[in-house]
């Protein structure tokens, strides 16, 4: 089934520590976004993607890294997570054309202790 | 800053009640504006996108509308499985012949039996 898969589905982590979570997709799309949503919040931007090759910054970047070797992979790193940092992260992807919505992967509950 | 603004924050309705969902935006240069539906533990699922005042578009119980400064859901003779939170985003160009959404805080709608 084409989308987009994410892993892992939760975590707990200890602060300090390093972690990475993985998005895959396999629609070819071009575009993809990490986000996170916390309560009160909303959906926030991190990082994007607008081609494999290039990222960029978003509204809250600080403390997270991201890359884009290819297509399919968009991977999140937080170099050292902190308590800060525990939050329901959402992966997307935007096809070609604007009448394309973004497709969200499923979520990862990260929780920092 | 892109701004967007949902109303209200939560909403219960009986069976086969009618409302609507606002959603208010402040943006330059409005690109699409989109509604998602999202389920408890999931994804955002995308339902629609507008782009020009005085655009509609339907599905099932849903009908989405467009003014200058603002958007409605409307949903007519809600069932128990429309119950969900439903956001909805602004679209800004972002470079690249790409463009990112900004997301309000969405309205979380209860149906009851």
């Amino acid at each position: 089934i084409a989308g987009i898969t994410q892993a892992p589905t939760s975590q707990i982590l200890a602060a300090g520590r390093r972690m990475t979570l993985r998005c895959t997709q396999d629609m070819r799309h071009n575009a993809m976004y990490w986000y996170r949503q916390d309560l009160g919040l909303g959906l926030r931007l991190i990082h994007y993607s607008n081609t494999a090759g290039t990222t960029g910054k978003g509204e809250v970047p600080d403390g997270y890294s991201v890359s884009r070797a290819n297509t399919d992979d968009f991977p999140l790193t937080l170099a050292s997570a902190v308590p800060s940092q525990t939050s329901v992260y959402f992966c997307a992807s935007r096809g070609e054309g604007q009448g394309y919505g973004y497709t969200f992967g499923s979520g990862t509950r990260l929780t920092v202790v | 800053e892109d701004q967007v603004t949902q109303s209200p924050e939560a909403l219960r309705l009986q069976e086969g009640e009618s409302s609507s969902l606002n959603c208010s935006y402040t943006v330059s240069g409005l690109r699409g504006l989109f509604w998602y539906r999202q389920d408890p533990g999931k994804g955002p699922e995308f339902l629609f996108t507008l782009y020009s005042a005085g655009e509609e578009k339907e599905k099932e119980r849903l009908k989405a509308t467009l003014t200058k400064k603002e958007s409605f859901l409307h949903i007519t003779a809600p069932k128990p499985e429309d119950s969900a939170t439903y956001l909805c985003a602004t679209a800004a160009y972002s470079g690249a012949g790409s463009y990112q959404l900004t997301f309000g805080k969405g309205t979380k709608l209860s149906v009851i039996p």
